[in-house]
């Protein structure tokens, strides 16, 4: 079974511009979270689908958004871009049901220069 | 506010004897535990978890006690081998919510 799979794996931008980030969930799996992650600041939570609806959002600015499509592929958005926005953007996906582990994909790493 | 914390950044261990990750929490709405590895240039893999009606969860060489008075748990790996080495990340959830992280502690284990 394949595993979690995120695209592109690095990505450089320029401050002001707009990125797209994709994830492809385990099969079957329905909830994708995502979050990023800085040195020292571990994984902060951005946002949670399930079936196609944000069900736990984090502590972000609008500028983050997401969306998850019907085969529960979901990509991310981070608009007006800033340098401190450079981190590595992980995606989870699982079962969706309560305790329940989730699986990461091997993240994209995103710098803003 | 950090709901979940992992106050030492690193840890050295001699390889063979045990480690010990600790975590601390402090919303008592938390249920559900887990531990995750991550190596460099890898996304983090699940290592094993534990739910608030447990006090002890093994699985080979690791072993998760959670003390819910105390909002603390640790992970023990005995024995701690070379391939152990890598940055652990402590993640708590309450009901139908997101998983919380803690900042990760950096684990080498020396030959």
């Amino acid at each position: 079974k394949a595993g979690v799979t995120q695209t592109p794996r690095y990505l450089i931008k320029t401050r002001g511009q707009q990125v797209t980030l994709s994830c492809s969930p385990i099969s079957g799996h329905r909830s994708v979270s995502w979050y990023q992650q800085t040195p020292g600041q571990g994984l902060q939570f951005l946002f949670e689908y399930f079936s196609e609806t944000q069900r736990n959002k984090g502590n972000f600015p609008g500028r983050f958004s997401g969306r998850q499509f019907s085969n529960s592929r979901s990509e991310m958005n981070v608009s007006t871009l800033e340098l401190g926005d450079s981190a590595l953007y992980l995606c989870a996906s699982s079962w969706g049901q309560m305790n329940t582990e989730a699986f990461f994909g091997q993240g994209t790493r995103l710098t803003v220069v | 506010d950090q709901q979940v914390k992992q106050n030492s950044p690193s840890l050295s261990v001699q390889e063979g004897r045990i480690s010990i990750l600790n975590c601390d929490y402090t919303n008592s709405m938390f249920d559900y535990f887990l531990w995750y590895k991550k190596y460099p240039a890898e996304g983090p893999t699940f290592l094993i978890s534990i739910s608030s009606i447990k006090d002890k969860n093994e699985d080979g060489r690791f072993t998760v006690f959670l003390n819910k008075s105390a909002k603390h748990l640790s992970l023990h790996i005995v024995p701690s081998q070379p391939g152990d080495s890598a940055v652990y990340f402590c993640a708590a959830s309450a009901r139908g919510q997101n998983f919380v992280f803690g900042p990760g502690t950096r684990l080498s284990v020396l030959p």
